[in-house]
């Protein structure tokens, strides 16, 4: 079975700061996908970045990169230049590479991030 | 480009009384279409995800159903909420399987 841990319930950052979300995964699949989303007080979600795990370099997406460690099984998303705006809740997820679980996405519980003035 | 509606935003019904949420996907073509379930402070849990009109899979038993009867139409449904029926419900559609594209959600409180 797929795992999606999120150790940090929540984090504060200086506005224009860096900050990384952690996100640790456990499965036995060799392809699979990797996904940050964004959850905003108004609850809707919100797709940030996709990482493949065949993928060699990490993804990027604007202020969101991906730090994979496939070693490790670790996905964490970092924000540069932290911005006001980006307070939120943040969900990492996974999906099975192929075949009819490819539609199934398992979420991590989430990690609050607060940005401080 | 693609958008996703979703409605009612907020829903209050008592224990026992029926459900309907329905969602709609417009600027797209035969999308993946899929109900999450979000409760208080948690992460989101996939009821139902529909290939193809008619196609429903389940992925939680439970006494919510979906329909598709339509392409871009998805509608959850229950005949008697329960108390534990209460929360965040997602609807979200994808044409890559995970990447998917979140509706404005409906907040449902069973009292």
């Amino acid at each position: 079975a797929q795992k999606i841990t999120q150790t940090q319930p929540g984090m504060f950052v200086q506005e224009k700061e860096a900050v990384t979300l952690d996100c640790t995964y456990d499965t036995s699949d060799q392809s699979y996908g990797l996904f940050w989303y964004k959850q905003p007080s108004s609850g809707e979600m919100i797709f940030l970045i996709y990482q493949g795990s065949y993928d060699e370099q990490n993804a990027t997406e604007g202020r969101y990169s991906l730090n994979f460690q496939k070693a490790r099984k670790s996905a964490n998303l970092v924000i540069s230049a932290s911005q006001l705006g980006d307070s939120a809740m943040y969900f990492c997820a996974m999906r099975r590479g192929s075949g009819a679980g490819s539609y199934q996405l398992t979420f991590g519980k989430g990690t609050k991030l607060s940005v401080i003035p | 480009s693609q958008t996703i509606h979703q409605w009612p935003a907020t829903l209050v019904q008592p224990v026992g009384s029926p459900l309907s949420l329905e969602c709609t996907v417009e600027g797209t073509s035969n999308p993946n279409l899929y109900w999450y379930r979000q409760a208080a402070g948690r992460g989101l849990q996939l009821l139902f995800y529909s290939v193809g009109i008619g196609q429903i899979s389940s992925e939680v038993p439970q006494n919510l159903s979906a329909s598709r009867p339509q392409d871009r139409q998805f509608i959850l449904s229950s005949k008697k909420l329960l108390l534990s029926d209460s929360g965040f419900y997602l609807c979200a559609w994808s044409v890559v399987p995970g990447e998917l594209f979140f509706g404005e959600g409906s907040r449902l409180t069973v009292l």
